[in-house]
């Protein structure tokens, strides 16, 4: 069974770019979760993809923004980059909506 | 504002001891909760769900829930060095979203 991944590991981008995320799903898992999580927080959720569609929005401007594709991987997207969007964003696959959720390794943001 | 409060860290507990991590959350609504392990530098690792009232043991891990006290909480026994690290908890409700607390940094001293 394969895990969650997430691609790429690390990751600097300037001030005012535009950034693509990617994570592909555990086996089976048709939910996908996504959260930033910055030094000494925990995770803060931005939105969750079920069956391709957006299932719920955390507290995160319209910049930030996601797919799922029929595989039920997905994408995050983040224009116009900020300094304050320097972080770990992590992917999270669940089997339904309701059921646990397995991280990914992350990706690290840094925002030059 | 629903949150997840965590009693602050860190937590040093010598080995062999029992680790004691405790958390309240003030979403009345939220149904299941979570305990995560995040080592330093890699991304949270799930290691205890409880959704019902009461005890839930796995291993040395033991879950705790008690919903009218909106309280959670997570006993490690014999503590070993490896269980150093960050513990997360979280609750999750009708949004299904998991809402995380900022995490106890429990250090086992050999």
């Amino acid at each position: 069974e394969t895990g969650v991944t997430q691609s790429p590991t690390h990751l600097i981008k300037t001030r005012g770019q535009q950034v693509t995320l990617r994570c592909s799903s555990q086996s089976g898992h048709n939910t996908v979760s996504w959260y930033q999580q910055a030094l000494g927080q925990g995770p803060q959720f931005i939105f969750q993809y079920y069956r391709e569609e957006e299932n719920g929005r955390g507290n995160f401007p319209p910049r930030f923004s996601g797919l799922q594709f029929p595989n039920y991987s997905s994408e995050l997207n983040v224009n116009a980059l900020e300094l304050d969007d320097s972080a770990l964003y992590l992917c999270a696959s669940s089997w339904d909506r309701n059921y646990e959720q397995y991280f990914g390794p992350g990706t690290r943001l840094t925002v030059t | 504002q629903k949150e997840v409060e965590q009693n602050s860290g860190p937590l040093s507990v010598p080995e062999g001891a029992i680790a004691s991590l405790n958390c309240t959350y003030s979403d009345r609504g939220s149904q299941s909760f979570f305990w995560y392990r995040q080592y330093s530098g890699k991304s949270p690792e799930l290691i205890m769900s409880i959704y019902s009232n009461g005890d839930k043991e796995d291993g040395r891990f033991t879950a705790q829930l008690n919903k009218a006290s909106q309280y959670v909480s997570l006993l490690i026994r014999d503590s070993q060095p490896s269980d150093s690290a960050t513990y997360l908890c979280a609750g999750s409700g009708s949004a299904r979203q998991l809402t995380f607390g900022s995490g106890t940094q429990l250090t086992v001293l050999p």
